[in-house]
């Protein structure tokens, strides 16, 4: 079965407010995490990533936090425009394997 | 940079025939690729992982004599669904891993497979 899970399914936010999604990993030996987006038909765009030596990496309009004690990803979007209406998919990963395993992803709707 | 082609983007078939998909990493030489598939309004689901050269290492669960993956080179990896059923019909995505960027996959687009 998964071993990442997200806390909430939909998300609606308004228009240049901040977003944040949630998600909860189990295998606590993952040692890489990804944030993706996923517009309907599309495929998954890489948005950003942490490693598990780290706790916090800001990008462009978006931040990914890691708490490792309770194996919870967040990722943070500021300012949220309409163009960030999307899936959003993490995923962790173990270096050793190569092998992606998926959160089962939350609709984000930005509305104007 | 980091990126992955897929094609067709769309393909409507008829039960019992077979349909290849072609991925391809325009821009970088790719270690692996992965092939996923994907439900409506579900995650993704990992079928099998390819390396160049070698046989892919297929999920639990998925058929390698159903579904075929050749990684001829570093930059194509194909997936053919053999004698295709309306079950069979997704959306089926490929990934593609360069070893010098570290363990971030890059998607391709995805293919709609439709079997009718």
């Amino acid at each position: 079965g998964e071993s990442v899970g997200l806390h909430l399914p939909t998300l609606s936010v308004q228009e240049g407010d901040n977003s944040i999604i949630n998600c909860a990993y189990s295998n606590s030996a993952s040692d890489y995490f990804i944030w993706y987006k996923q517009e309907s038909g599309k495929g998954p765009q890489f948005i950003i990533d942490i490693r598990s030596n780290m706790d916090k990496r800001q990008g462009q309009r978006v931040t990914v936090l890691l708490n490792k004690t309770v194996k919870h990803l967040s990722l943070q979007i500021a300012a949220t425009q309409p163009g960030d209406s999307a899936v959003y998919f993490c995923a962790e990963n173990l270096s050793s394997n190569y092998k992606l395993t998926f959160g089962k992803g939350t609709l984000l709707t930005v509305n104007p | 940079g980091a990126v992955v082609s897929q094609h067709p983007s769309r393909v409507i078939c008829k039960s019992g025939t077979s349909v290849k998909i072609e991925c391809r990493s325009l821009d970088f030489q790719a270690t692996t690729m992965f092939w996923y598939r994907q439900f409506p309004k579900k995650s993704l689901m990992l079928m099998a992982t390819s390396n160049e050269g070698s046989k892919a290492t297929y999920e639990q669960g998925v058929e390698k004599d159903k579904f075929l993956i050749n990684h001829a080179s570093l930059t194509l990896s194909t997936l053919t669904v053999t004698s295709a059923h309306p079950e069979d019909s997704s959306f089926y995505i490929c990934s593609a891993k360069w070893g010098g960027r570290g363990d971030t996959q890059y998607f391709g687009p995805g293919t709609r497979l439709t079997v009718l």
